[in-house]
């Protein structure tokens, strides 16, 4: 099983709007990633967690704001956010961590989130 | 910084036809190398590399990697109009981190 679920699908929110992107993998992987992708570009990553800690914040801004709960949980709290964070977010888990072999991602299918 | 550049951006192909795609990469230090197809949603896996010369093949479609030359290519044989979909290369150095190219953009015509 390479499943990686993301919730929601969809999601409308206002700039005033509070809102959070969950996702979720059972594959025991260590290392959990955010990315966001615009329309015809490649995914750029946000976020890496690596045993549920923070490893990588590639200068988001802080308005997006991840969580890891657990070792199978990540969340991405979204707050304030403007128009051209429009994008879809994809979620990634693998068994990639630090002194380890390299290890493939898997995907989620992503949240098509809309700002407006 | 690690930086990964596709060729050629897009390409359109007949039904039946081989085509084959380019990356080429700098990276500060190698991990590996990985294609993804990306259709309407996330990037599917297709292959990981490591290690120079080693083809790795599924069906219709096959890779191999240049540590040397610092490129990658991606077969694809018998091209069916389900290949259609943009191929990303990515790349991980340090700290798992996945850099990706621009995408080559496959159209498979009838």
């Amino acid at each position: 099983d390479t499943e990686v679920t993301q919730t929601p699908k969809h999601l409308v929110m206002g700039m005033t709007n509070k809102k959070s992107l969950k996702c979720e993998q059972h594959m025991g992987h260590r290392a959990m990633y955010w990315y966001k992708q615009k329309a015809k570009k490649p995914p750029e990553l946000m976020f890496v967690y690596s045993y549920e800690k923070l490893s990588i914040n590639e200068s988001v801004p802080s308005r997006f704001s991840p969580e890891c709960p657990n070792s199978s949980l990540l969340n991405l709290h979204l707050h304030a956010l403007q128009p051209e964070d429009s994008a879809l977010y994809l979620c990634a888990s693998s068994q990639d961590a630090a002194g380890a072999p390299p290890a493939e991602q898997y995907f989620g299918p992503g949240t098509r989130l809309t700002v407006t | 910084e690690d930086k990964v550049v596709q060729s050629p951006l897009s390409l359109v192909v007949h039904e039946g036809d081989t085509v084959t795609l380019n990356c080429s990469y700098e990276v500060t230090n190698f991990r590996s190398l990985l294609w993804y197809k990306q259709e309407k949603k996330a990037p599917t896996f297709l292959f990981m590399l490591t290690s120079s010369g080693i083809e790795k093949k599924s069906g219709r479609l096959s890779s191999i990697l240049d540590k040397k030359e610092l490129f990658s290519i991606l077969n694809i044989t018998a091209t069916q109009t389900g290949d259609s979909a943009v191929y990303l290369c990515a790349l991980t150095g340090t700290a798992s981190k996945l850099t990706f190219g621009t995408g080559t953009r496959l159209q498979v015509t009838l």
